[in-house]
This record gives C-alpha cells, sequence and structure tokens, in this order.
C-alpha cells in the first residue's frame, strides 16, 4: 500500500515567519493531496487539498507544491499567527482510500 | 445540517467486553470511513465502506467488524476489546469519486480499554 513520510514532526517559529512542512509518497497512483489541521481535542479539518494535474495551490496565507516526479508535496504557510499552532496532516489518496502522515506539530511563538 | 456525527464520545471498556460505535452523515455521501490516531501515528484508516453495501479492510483491521446500516450510517464494533485498542476513533465521509474528494470528520470516540 501507499507510505506517507512527513518531517519534521515539531517545528517552532517566531509569529511573523513563515513554516513549511513536507511529505513523502512511495505510490505514483495517488492523484489527491489534502492537508488537514487539528486543534487538541478537535477533529482535523481540511485547509488546503492538490490534485496530481496541478503543481501548486494558494489560498491567502496557504500554498500546496506538489512535485509528481519527486513524489513529495509541502506545506508553506506565511507570516504565521499564533492560532496557527496545532498539528497539521498531510495524506495521499488512491482508489478511495486515504493514508495519513504521522502529523507536524506547530508553535508559533508570539 | 450536522455533518457527520459520532456516538458515543467517550467510552471505558473492561478488556474482554465488547462496544459499537456509532456513525451517521447528512451528506448523502457514498464513502464512509473508520480511522483509528494513536500518539505519534497519525491517522490509521480501520475500515472503509465506498458505497451501501460494500466494505474493506483498511490498513489495521484485525479486532475490528463494520456494518454499512444504509447510505448515512456505518458502525463499528469491537467483539473483544484489548487494552492496545485505547485509542481516539474518527468516523469520515466522503463523495469520493464523483468528482469531490474532501473526508469530513466527525467529532470522534475517546475509547479506553482497562
Amino acid at each position: 500500500g501507499e507510505n506517507v513520510e512527513q518531517h519534521p514532526s515539531t517545528l517552532s517559529v517566531q509569529e511573523g515567519d513563515s513554516a513549511v512542512i513536507k511529505c513523502t509518497y512511495s505510490d505514483s497512483a495517488s492523484n489527491y493531496f489534502p492537508w488537514y489541521k487539528q486543534e487538541l481535542g478537535k477533529r482535523p479539518q481540511l485547509i488546503i487539498d492538490i490534485r496530481s494535474n496541478v503543481g501548486e495551490k494558494k489560498d491567502q496565507r496557504i500554498a500546496v507544491t506538489l512535485n509528481k516526479t519527486a513524489k513529495h508535496f509541502s506545506l508553506h504557510i506565511t507570516e504565521t499567527q499564533p492560532e496557527d499552532s496545532a498539528v497539521y496532516f498531510c495524506a495521499a489518496s488512491i482508489s478511495n482510500q486515504f493514508y495519513f502522515g504521522t502529523g507536524t506539530s506547530l508553535t508559533v511563538i508570539p | 445540517n450536522a455533518g457527520v456525527t459520532q456516538t458515543p464520545k467517550f467510552q471505558v471498556l473492561k478488556t474482554g467486553q465488547s462496544m459499537t460505535l456509532q456513525c451517521a452523515q447528512d451528506m448523502n455521501h457514498n464513502s464512509m470511513y473508520w480511522y483509528r490516531q494513536d500518539p505519534g501515528m497519525g491517522l490509521r484508516l480501520i475500515y472503509y465502506s465506498a458505497s451501501e453495501g460494500t466494505t474493506d479492510k483498511g490498513e489495521v483491521p484485525n479486532g475490528y467488524n463494520v456494518s454499512r446500516l444504509n447510505k448515512r450510517e456505518f458502525s463499528l464494533r469491537l467483539e473483544s476489546a484489548a487494552p492496545s485498542q485505547t485509542s481516539v476513533y474518527f468516523c469520515a465521509s466522503s463523495e469520493w469519486g464523483q468528482g469531490a474528494y474532501e473526508q469530513y470528520f466527525g467529532p470522534g470516540t475517546r475509547l479506553t480499554v482497562t
């Protein structure tokens, strides 16, 4: 099956700086790559996603890039704010199944 | 529109007891999923149902059974609970395959097996 690796596991940034989280996947047939934000004790919430026929997608301060050749995709958060502090998960989807990375705990220091 | 709902929110079981986790969605989605979330492990798929009447194993199906009761409801059963099944369980649904892929998650069930 698909294997998704996510780095780093923890990330601390100063407020206003950028944060980058990277994921790799193993199955070239994966065609959908969502990113989820999970606050403590809450459910995962989709923040941005990208399909395999697109290289980059941006939504305000959040962007995702996809390199199909290298099988990796990244989440970029600019101008970080304290409310961005949470655990972020990447995922790769193939044939109606979703495979998740192990998560990145992001702390934004005011 | 409640989205995805789960019951119960919390549960404590003794080893060997059984229980069923309930999940329902009101978005008319075809696909439904059960995940478990353990510290440092991310979300791992237990079972999924691509459409009413079908179920398939995910990454970690051992010790669990599922039932897709109708299009709205997808239940997860632990026949003989073990401490290794202590986890947070999330149900999700999506319209995967119909041009929309986003998964919507329920609020989760925190299960402790002693």
